[in-house]
């Protein structure tokens, strides 16, 4: 299918080391999305790509996480000095436009990565 | 500032009726796209519904209408002849140009059970 794919699917990591989550967004979706939900809670959003440019990084929960985009392709979400807190779903989306008001500004969201920091 | 309230943590409907979930938003701009999104015990988001803020007419896709009444800024979502499978949470969702920040807005979600 030609969905919104993640790797890896599940990561288990000790605490303080470093991970990074992968998404690649549907083919032609200009914007992409990085969201966290904690087991049994709603989305917390993190940060969002307008092509490779995040205008936005406020909700990024601290420095030691970090998102970069290649092109309007692939985006990698870094965790650096894993604390058990981040033990969650990692869930990436995108959509066609960032138009606000029109259809095409829908998300789609992938499979998610779940992450366990022992 | 924009927000999402979900104020039914809990329903529950018997298979084959309909249920409608609530869902109230706030938000200063006057364009601006309301979602609603099932997430199974799977745990994947599946999209279900789109709702503009200029459209006139009540948005419907199969079985799930949005019952939009911009004055009130409500967007509730409408399920009609439940069926076993649609237990699962249901996230209503926004995105305007807030503040000039286009960050999408969730509420906390509405937990639905569907008995035989």
């Amino acid at each position: 299918g030609a969905g919104v794919s993640q790797s890896p699917s599940n990561k288990v990591t000790e605490k303080g080391k470093d991970v990074e989550l992968r998404c690649d967004p549907i083919s032609g979706h200009t914007a992409l999305y990085w969201y966290r939900q904690r087991l049994g809670q709603g989305l917390e959003f993190l940060i969002y790509f307008q092509g490779n440019s995040a205008p936005d990084k406020s909700g990024l929960p601290s420095d030691r996480f970090s998102a970069e985009r290649t092109g309007e392709s692939v985006s990698t979400l870094t965790i650096q000095r894993t604390q058990q807190e981040d033990s969650a779903v990692y869930l990436c989306a995108s959509s066609l436009t960032l138009k606000t008001g029109s259809r095409t500004d829908t998300q789609y969201f992938g499979p998610g990565t779940r992450l366990t920091v022992l | 500032a924009q927000k999402i309230t979900q104020t039914q943590p809990g329903m529950f409907v018997q298979e084959k009726e309909a249920v409608t979930l609530d869902c109230t938003y706030d938000t200063s701009d006057q364009s601006y796209g309301l979602f609603w999104y099932k997430q199974p015990s799977s745990g994947e988001m599946i999209f279900l519904i789109y709702q503009g803020s200029y459209d006139e007419q009540n948005a419907t896709e199969g079985r799930y209408s949005l019952n939009f009444q911009k004055a009130r800024k409500s967007a509730n979502l409408v399920i009609s002849a439940s069926q076993l499978g649609d237990s699962a949470m249901y996230f209503c969702a926004m995105r305007s140009r807030s503040g000039g920040s286009y960050i999408p807005t969730f509420g906390r979600g509405t937990s639905l059970i569907v008995h035989p």
